[in-house]
């Protein structure tokens, strides 16, 4: 079965710093993975993906992440954290067989960003 | 561009009453997904439709869940003899086919359910 797991499931930066949300993974094959993210009040939206091509992904808002099949690792990162940055971040794989197409998220980390 | 909408956003009932959740998912998007996410959890999967089509049950969904998509439109998730443990964020998901098969959903904001 494929899992994700996520270290931490709160985190605190200040304004500027170094954003680091960390994700494992287990899978048999290949995988698909992905990080969600939910700012307060909204849905879920797809920060980024990684689909086998190239190992480093960079997504929306300045964020990107780093595929390393020798650690099974899938860390999300931001150079410099903005306020607006603070919400919950979800680290997802799918689950892709038999016709069946699922997402298994992981418990998430809540971002805070200290001014 | 409108999104995926939910209603009711809030649902608060007495155990033992049946609620019933829609999902008007994005247009043209003929694969809507439901997921359950509770305090601290990450979303987890409840069930998915292919137009009206229900493809797929997770072993969440107990005889008293029941999700339709009656014309590959909007969706009805209700709930029978709800109970405390039912109470949660009910989410809803659309994507096209090409996006779904990559993992790619919309999601709604929610629907939450307090049981008392």
């Amino acid at each position: 079965a494929q899992s994700v797991t996520q270290l931490g499931s709160h985190v605190s930066v200040s304004e500027g710093a170094l954003v680091l949300l960390r994700c494992n993974y287990s899978s048999s094959v290949p995988p698909y993975l992905f990080w969600y993210v939910q700012y307060p009040n909204q849905g879920l939206q797809l920060l980024l993906k990684y689909t086998s091509a190239a190992t480093l992904v960079k997504g929306i808002n300045g964020f990107e992440a780093e595929f390393k099949k020798s650690e099974t690792s899938f860390h999300l990162t931001k150079p410099s954290a903005h306020m607006s940055d603070a919400a919950e971040y979800f680290c997802a794989i799918l689950y892709s067989g038999a016709g069946s197409y699922q997402l298994t998220f992981g418990k998430g980390t809540k971002l805070s960003v200290i001014p | 561009d409108t999104g995926v909408s939910q209603d009711p956003r809030h649902k608060i009932t007495k155990r033992g009453q049946n609620v019933t959740f829609r999902c008007d998912p994005i247009s043209e998007h003929n694969r809507l997904y439901w997921y359950r996410q509770t305090l601290g959890q990450g979303p987890e999967f409840l069930t998915y439709f292919q137009n009206e089509a229900q493809l797929e049950k997770s072993r969440l969904l107990s005889d008293r869940f029941s999700a339709e998509r009656p014309k590959g439109s909007f969706s009805t998730l209700e709930i029978q003899r709800t109970e405390q443990g039912d109470s949660a964020m009910y989410l809803c998901a659309s994507s096209p086919p090409s996006r779904g098969d990559t993992g790619e959903l919309f999601f709604g904001e929610g629907s939450r359910l307090t049981v008392l």
